[in-house]
């Protein structure tokens, strides 16, 4: 299995200011027939499932707000939230699809400072 | 776009069984995979399998494999996932998801509570 590792476990932020996420795969998830990274991110509330933020490592889903952005290639890839916003407060997940089964960074907790 | 709507939380004994269901409406249920993820409580996320409803197809993750059962229903366009043999480590909130490699659009979650 690839193993998502996510770095930091939790961080801090000021209001308007720049949150960085980081995620690193155990292997490439770069399907160079296509050169399209296999990994996405989420974002999960208290209470709520996990809604796709980033597909293909850098794809916004439709309707996500442009201070989210992916970035990264082959095996080490970030989430940046630009400008921290109070309803930003979440954890957040790196997933792989590149090979079966499909796996998922422990996550990082993003709070207000 | 595509809605899921899962069955109520169940309460369950060890050593029982689960089945959990997920309805699909608003899309091409036949054409999509449909797949299980499970979130213990505080903890991260984890795939436990999938199918294709159009083919009838499975994958399970082998930490499942032989546990789940993973089926669908093209004429109601549910989806549902049993699991087996269950133990207090799997109480766990249970998600179905869309899989188009990503999730896209996920199921509300069912709390499974396997408690003696």
């Amino acid at each position: 299995d690839i193993v998502m590792t996510q770095s930091p476990d939790s961080l801090a932020v000021s209001l308007g200011e720049r949150a960085t996420i980081n995620c690193k795969s155990s292997q490439s998830v770069l399907y160079s027939s296509n050169n399209k990274n296999y990994l996405a991110w989420y974002q999960q509330k208290p209470g709520q499932p996990p809604k796709l933020l980033i597909y293909w490592a850098s794809t916004r889903e439709s309707g996500v707000p442009d201070r989210f952005t992916g970035s990264g290639s082959g095996t080490d890839f970030t989430l940046t939230i630009s400008s921290l916003q109070a309803e930003d407060v979440a954890v957040y997940y790196c997933q792989q699809h590149y090979i079966t089964p499909p796996t998922f960074g422990g996550g990082t907790k993003v709070e207000i400072k | 776009q595509v809605h899921l709507v899962q069955s109520g939380a169940e309460v369950k004994k060890p050593g029982s069984s689960v089945k959990v269901s997920c309805k699909a409406s608003g899309g091409t249920f036949n054409n999509s995979a449909i797949s299980w993820l499970r979130q213990a409580p505080g903890q991260g996320l984890e795939w436990m399998g999938g199918i294709v409803p159009i083919f009838g197809t499975t994958s399970y993750s082998q930490k499942f494999q032989g546990r789940v059962t993973i089926t669908a229903d093209k004429s109601t366009s549910t989806a549902y996932m049993e699991l087996s043999s269950l133990r207090s480590e799997d109480t766990a909130v249970y998600y179905c998801a869309r899989d188009d490699g990503h999730f896209d659009y996920w199921g509300q979650g069912t709390l499974v509570t396997v408690s003696s």
